[in-house]
Parts: C-alpha cells; structure tokens; sequence
C-alpha cells in the first residue's frame, strides 16, 4: 500500500502570509506526528494526533501555528502570517497505534520557503 | 530535559572501515531509542531499535544506560551507507520522537 504523503512538496510564500500543508497518514494508522526540519537543527516535534485528537502540542513554536485532523485520517499544518523563520522541511509521520514502541513511517515533506 | 546529542556533523570514512556514529542522551527515566536514516532523496526510515537488539545492514547499536550513550557500528562501511543518521529517543509516556541534529556518513571507495 502507499506511504504517508504530503502535499504540496514544495510551498514557496511571501512572508506575511498563511500556507497550509496537508498530510495524509498510511490507511488505518492512527496516531499522526507533525515535526520541523531547520537547517542545522535537526528535526523537532511540532503536534502529535491521537484519532482526531491532539494531546500533545507542545512543539508549536507560536500561536501562529495550528493543526487540525479530520475523520482520523488527513491532517493540516496551518502557519498563519509566515515569517521567514518558518522556511523549514515539514514532516509528517504515522504509526498504527500509539506508543514509544510502534514504528513511525515518515512522509516525504513539505519544503516550505518563505520569502 | 530530554535530549539528544550527535556530536558529530560529518563522518567521512572510506569503504571497508569500521564506522561508529556516536549519539549521548539525556533522559530521568527508561528511554527508547532509535536510529533513523535518511538516503539521498529518500524520506527518513527507521534503521533500528534498541529494544529488538537486532542488526540491520550489518548496523548494530548497544544502550549504554551508564554511559547513557546508544552509539550505532559497523565493521565493515560500504559505499551505500553513505547517508544522514539520526539517532532518536522516545519514552512511554511520550510518543513522540525526539531527534539528535544529524551526523552525515560519507563512505568513499
């Protein structure tokens, strides 16, 4: 079956304005993670969704970030009024369940790049 | 705070030596660990886990609770392992991963 995909792979916006970056799980999977790749930073947790909910949103930078998951399948990553320390590679990742011990299965990206 | 430390950005070796790509953790209470690996225009995998104690592509990795260090070896570098490597921690009360910043193995022929 097919992987985790993202759209669009490539988002390049003007600083100030919203961008939505969509996620959708592997069929069936569902636990939903939403991290941040910065160069030179690695990559940081932004969202996790358990079903629809999310009960740990602790790696949103600011206010300006939301996300939202829906029939506990697609995911949006909102990014209102983008700044250009938000020019990263989003990622998303799925895994059947939740827990430490279920594998992540990682989608192939979202570059965003803000101008 | 959990974390995760890579000290190294670059490891550069040529095929057929040993490699060992060191990753340190700091973590209060009973970690998981990972290793995941990022080819050239791939999207990230998982390479192993501590918990399977199990070796993949002749990858192995040790959890070193005293040294709180899970470094990942490999005697014998080829070519195609030339990639980034993240090395990543996870508890059970947290299901989310937390990632080191990434060592980049070079192997030359």
């Amino acid at each position: 079956g097919a992987g985790v995909s993202q759209s669009p792979s490539n988002k390049v916006t003007e600083k100030g304005k919203d961008v939505e970056l969509r996620c959708d799980p592997i069929s069936g999977h569902t636990a939903l993670y939403w991290y941040r790749q910065s160069l030179g930073q690695g990559l940081e947790f932004l969202i996790y969704f358990q079903g629809n909910s999310a009960p740990d949103k602790s790696g949103l930078p600011s206010d300006r970030f939301s996300a939202e998951r829906t029939g506990g399948s697609v995911s949006t990553l909102t990014i209102q009024r983008t700044q250009q320390e938000d020019s990263a590679v989003y990622l998303c990742a799925s895994s059947l369940v939740s827990g430490s011990s279920d594998t992540q299965y990682f989608g192939p990206g979202t570059r965003l790049t803000v101008l | 705070a959990q974390r995760v430390t890579q000290p190294e950005k670059l490891l550069s070796v040529f095929k057929g030596a040993p490699v060992e790509l060191k990753c340190n953790y700091s973590y209060s209470g009973s970690p998981e660990l990972f290793w995941y690996v990022q080819y050239s225009r791939q999207r990230l995998q998982l390479l192993l886990r501590h918990i399977s104690r199990e070796s993949i592509k002749g990858f192995t990795a040790d959890l070193n609770k005293g040294e709180t260090s899970f470094h990942l070896k490999k005697p014998f570098a080829q070519e195609e392992d030339s990639a980034m490597y993240y090395c990543a921690l996870s508890s059970y009360n947290t299901d989310k991963l937390i990632f080191g910043t990434g060592t980049r193995l070079q192997v030359f022929p």
